[in-house]
């Protein structure tokens, strides 16, 4: 069965550098795009970011942009966020998700969530 | 981007209600609309997509309806299960989602 796991969310001060990672098993990994997602304490999701299948395509939401990459290794089935110049307003449970497509497609399974504080 | 706006924020209902949940589009986005259930300390789970397909294991009672900038979400009877917060998210360009809607006792 599909999982999905994160990791390497932490407390960090205003400024630095985070990696987050998502293993995934149980599904064809290089057949699916991969979004970041992040839900604020008390508030709605957020779309973050989107990488292609094969890495050919990423797309960024405009608060993250030119401060997050989103990469992936399809053969240790993993997708990475590297988070830079963090913000406070970047504090939030991070999510990744699996979709068909980039665009036009749900996100069928998620993961659990890893917390990033950001604060001094 | 396209923003999404539903209604009500909150929503108190009792077990065997049923229940209607609005999402409307700031431009027409066709059928590209997802609606999720969350539980607290849990992820999103999806429950439709393509505004009126069931996700497989998804019970009956929910449904799906609309087209261009106005979709609904009923439950047709309410189960204890239930009592959770619903998002829509559309699926065109941002991918954004709403503001949700809290149901509650």
């Amino acid at each position: 069965q599909v999982h999905l796991v994160e990791s390497g969310g932490g407390m960090v001060q205003p400024g630095r550098s985070l990696r987050l990672s998502c293993e995934a098993s149980g599904f064809t990994f290089s057949s699916y795009a991969m979004h970041w997602v992040r839900q604020a304490p008390g508030k709605g999701p957020e779309w973050v970011a989107v990488i292609l299948y094969d890495g050919s395509n990423t797309y960024y939401a405009d608060s993250v942009k030119g401060r997050f990459t989103i990469s992936r290794d399809n053969s240790k089935n993993t997708v990475f966020l590297q988070m830079n110049s963090l913000r406070a307003e970047d504090t939030a449970v991070y999510y990744c998700a699996r979709a068909e497509k980039i665009v036009a497609a749900p996100f069928d399974y998620w993961g659990q969530g890893t917390l990033v504080t950001v604060s001094s | 981007d396209i923003q999404l706006t539903q209604s009500p924020s909150f929503l108190s209902a009792s077990v065997g209600d049923r229940v209607t949940v609005t999402c409307r589009a700031s431009q027409g986005i066709i059928n590209y609309l997802a609606w999720y259930q969350q539980k607290p300390g849990k992820a999103p789970k999806l429950l439709i997509y393509a505004a009126s397909t069931l996700q497989s294991g998804v019970p009956s009672r929910f449904s799906g309806s609309g087209s261009g900038t106005e979709f609904t979400l009923t439950i047709s009877s309410l189960q204890p299960e239930d009592f959770a917060t619903y998002y829509c998210q559309q699926l065109t360009g941002s991918l954004t989602f709403g503001g949700g809607t809290k149901v509650e006792i």
